[in-house]
């Protein structure tokens, strides 16, 4: 059964830094994985997809990789604003099945 | 365009009644989503519709049911609601089995 983990559940950094979020699953076997952004009380928002044949997407300041043999995949985000607080998701699409298996979220907060 | 819509956004329910979440999307996608979200669960998959008039279960179907009579709209109904299903609720919706697009969500609280 697949699994997504996500570490840290909480992260505090102040503005300007480089970070990097975790995503780790347990099945190698995916179709794809999607991050997302969730702001407090709203609906996901989806950030970057990458191709299970892709090594990584890039869209702005941020920069998501996958290693499927090891089951990872780090969301990077560069130069990190207040406005980046949010909570972040992962969630990956299995190849025999139209669902998304999430993770828990990092709950991101930068400091101004 | 509203990419996709959920109506209500806010319900409260006492237990034993019933109600129907509305989704709509208009990005003429084939699949659609249902989705709950609670604290320390993360986000499951109730049910979804890879096409017009078809449904299957996700991972927690039971006390509901879906319809998806029009392509562009996909109803999640609770029959006899239980405090169990006080959650957020979220719909999504998806050109083939690609990049998922999310409603802004439905809180429903069961009292």
């Amino acid at each position: 059964k697949q699994e997504v983990t996500q570490i840290p559940a909480a992260l505090s950094v102040p503005e300007g830094e480089n970070l990097v979020l975790n995503c780790s699953f347990t099945d190698s076997a995916i179709y794809n994985l999607q991050w997302f952004r969730q702001d407090p009380g709203k609906g996901l928002t989806s950030l970057l997809l990458i191709q299970s044949s892709q090594r990584e997407q890039t869209s702005g300041r941020l920069n998501a990789s996958l290693d499927k043999s090891s089951g990872r995949s780090t969301l990077y985000i560069a130069a990190s604003q207040p406005g980046d607080s949010a909570t972040y998701l992962c969630a990956v699409k299995t190849d025999s099945s139209y669902k998304l298996i999430f993770g828990s979220g990092t709950r991101l907060l930068v400091r101004p | 365009n509203a990419g996709v819509t959920q109506t209500p956004k806010f319900r409260v329910l006492k237990t034993g009644q019933s109600m129907t979440l509305l989704c709509a999307q208009d990005m003429n996608h084939e699949y659609m989503y249902w989705y709950r979200q609670d604290p320390g669960m993360g986000l499951r998959l109730i049910h979804y519709s890879v096409g017009e008039g078809t449904t299957a279960k996700g991972e927690v179907p039971d006390g509901y049911n879906v319809s998806r009579l029009k392509k562009q709209n996909f109803l999640l109904g609770l029959e006899s609601a239980a405090p169990s299903q006080t959650s957020v609720y979220f719909c999504a919706s998806s050109y083939m089995a690609y990049e998922q697009y999310f409603g802004p969500g439905t809180r429903l609280t069961v009292t």
